[in-house]
C-alpha cells in the first residue's frame, strides 16, 4: 500500500468551476499536511498547510482535513486556465519523521 | 527574504561520468537541506537531507553522494551516473526538519544517455 496516494488524473473541469483533488495516507500518526503546485517543468510550490480536522480557506483555495477516514483533500473555486498545474500532496509522519509525497493530480481547466 | 539557487538548470551526460550538482540558500543560517529525484510519473523520492554542515543522511541506496562543505550549500555528486539516475533533481530547504514547509529551488533536468 502507498504511503500517500492520488489519482494521477487528468481531471479536466471548464474555467469557473470548483475543482476537488482527493489525497489518502496511510500512516494513522501523520501530524502535517501541503499542498503543493507543480507546473510542468518546474518546481514544487507551498500553496497550503492543514493541521487540524476541518476546512482551511485562502483565497480560492479550501484544504479539508479528515484525519478520522485518513483524508485529506483540495478544493479549487472559480478555476482559471492559471490552475493548470500537477497538485502533489504530501504528508509529514511522526511515526516515520519524514514526509512523503503522492505522485501528483495533474487538473487541466478548461477555457 | 530567503532564496534558493540550484545549478545547472539542465544537463546531458553520458553513462559513466560524473555529476556534481549545486545548491546554496540565501538570508537564512542553518537551514535543513534535501535532495530530491522526480521520475517521469513517480512522485518526490527523497535521497538525502542534512541538519548541519557535515552531517548527510541518506535515505535510498544508490550510487549517488552528497556534501554539505558550508552552512548553505548543499552538493550532490556521482561518479559514475548509470541511465536510471535520469530525473529531476530537487534542492529544498526548511526551518525545523520536515514538520515545516518546503521550499525547493528550480531544479535540474538530468538526462543519461
Amino acid at each position: 500500500q502507498k504511503e500517500v496516494e492520488q489519482n494521477s488524473g487528468p481531471l479536466s473541469v471548464p474555467e469557473g468551476a470548483i475543482a476537488s483533488l482527493n489525497c489518502t495516507y496511510s500512516d494513522r500518526v501523520s501530524q502535517s499536511f501541503f499542498w503543493y503546485r507543480q507546473y510542468s517543468g518546474k518546481s514544487p510550490e507551498l500553496i497550503m498547510s492543514i493541521y487540524s480536522n476541518g476546512d482551511k480557506e485562502d483565497g480560492r483555495f479550501t484544504a479539508q482535513l479528515n484525519k478520522a477516514s485518513q483524508y485529506v483533500s483540495l478544493l479549487i473555486r472559480d478555476s482559471q486556465p492559471s490552475d493548470s498545474a500537477t497538485y502533489l500532496c504530501a504528508v509529514f509522519s511522526g511515526g516515520y519523521q519524514k514526509v512523503t509525497f503522492g505522485t501528483g493530480t495533474k487538473l487541466q481547466v478548461i477555457p | 527574504s530567503q532564496t534558493i539557487h540550484q545549478w545547472p538548470a539542465t544537463l546531458v551526460q553520458p553513462v559513466g561520468s560524473p555529476l556534481s550538482l549545486e545548491c546554496t540558500v540565501e538570508g537564512t543560517s542553518n537551514p535543513n537541506l534535501y535532495w530530491y529525484r522526480q521520475a517521469a510519473g513517480r512522485g518526490l523520492q527523497l535521497l538525502f537531507y542534512s541538519v548541519g554542515i557535515g552531517q548527510i543522511s541518506s535515505e535510498v541506496p544508490q550510487n549517488l553522494s552528497a556534501s554539505r562543505p558550508q552552512d548553505r550549500q548543499f552538493i550532490l555528486s556521482s561518479k559514475k551516473l548509470l541511465l536510471s539516475d535520469s530525473g529531476f533533481y530537487l534542492c529544498a530547504w526548511s526551518y525545523t526538519p520536515y514538520t515545516e514547509k518546503l521550499f525547493f529551488g528550480s531544479g535540474t533536468q538530468l538526462s543519461v544517455l
